[in-house]
């Protein structure tokens, strides 16, 4: 595609409920990362897939963050039993390799009631 | 583990001013260093990157450089305009290819 697609764009949900964000990166991009970030606050690193596999999770702020990717193409974040703290902006990005200039796309807001 | 700090945490200008931004990071094993433009709501664009072997990048009114020995990083806008307002951050890529972000600089550019 032309850019990195993460749907949806804002997602509302109560305390303890499962979410699913998604991340379609450009194709042919083999590096993938997953980032959050929380009002007024910096980027936080998550994960990052090169290709399917993740060689660094040490990100995941709990047990209750998971990612996959599938094809090498899209990746999923899921989080269980969502806290409020978990209120923040995700933000996924994909990269031609290692070393290579990141693309962002405009995120996933995400509100926890 | 990589630290990365951006000073000024803000700065307001009026339009037609040089100005330069400033990145330091206490790891100094990157293989890259990246200057993002985030404007409010909307993700990051990525603006220079700079290979551990170079010393600087140019893009247009945009010139990053970089000192691996002294752990710091400038990112120079020449002319500033009001279109340049948002927040830039830099970013230092180590080993594993996890990128490490500053807090970023909030740049106002006043008409």
């Amino acid at each position: 595609g032309a850019g990195v697609s993460q749907s949806p764009s804002n997602k509302v949900t109560e305390k303890g409920k499962d979410v699913e964000l998604r991340c379609d990166p450009i194709s042919g991009h083999t590096a993938l990362y997953w980032y959050r970030q929380s009002l007024g606050q910096g980027l936080e690193f998550l994960i990052y897939f090169q290709g399917n596999s993740a060689p660094d999770k040490s990100g995941l702020p709990s047990d209750r963050f998971s990612a996959e990717r599938t094809g090498g193409s899209v990746s999923t974040l899921t989080i269980q039993r969502t806290q409020q703290e978990d209120s923040a902006v995700y933000l996924c990005a994909s990269s031609p390799g290692q070393g290579g200039k990141l693309f962002f796309g405009s995120g996933t807001q995400l509100s926890v009631l | 583990k990589q630290e990365v700090t951006q000073i000024p945490a803000a700065l307001s200008v009026p339009e037609g001013e040089n100005l330069v931004l400033n990145c330091s990071f206490t790891d100094s094993a990157i293989y890259n260093l990246q200057w993002f433009r985030q404007d409010p709501g909307k993700g990051l664009t990525s603006l220079l990157l700079i290979q551990s072997s170079q010393r600087e990048q140019t893009s247009g009114r945009l010139n990053a450089s970089l000192d691996k020995s002294s752990g710091r990083s400038t990112l120079y806008i020449a002319a500033s305009q009001p279109g340049d307002s948002a927040t830039y951050l830099c970013a230092a890529s180590n080993a594993g290819n996890m990128l490490t972000f500053g807090g970023g600089t909030r740049l106002m550019v006043k008409p």
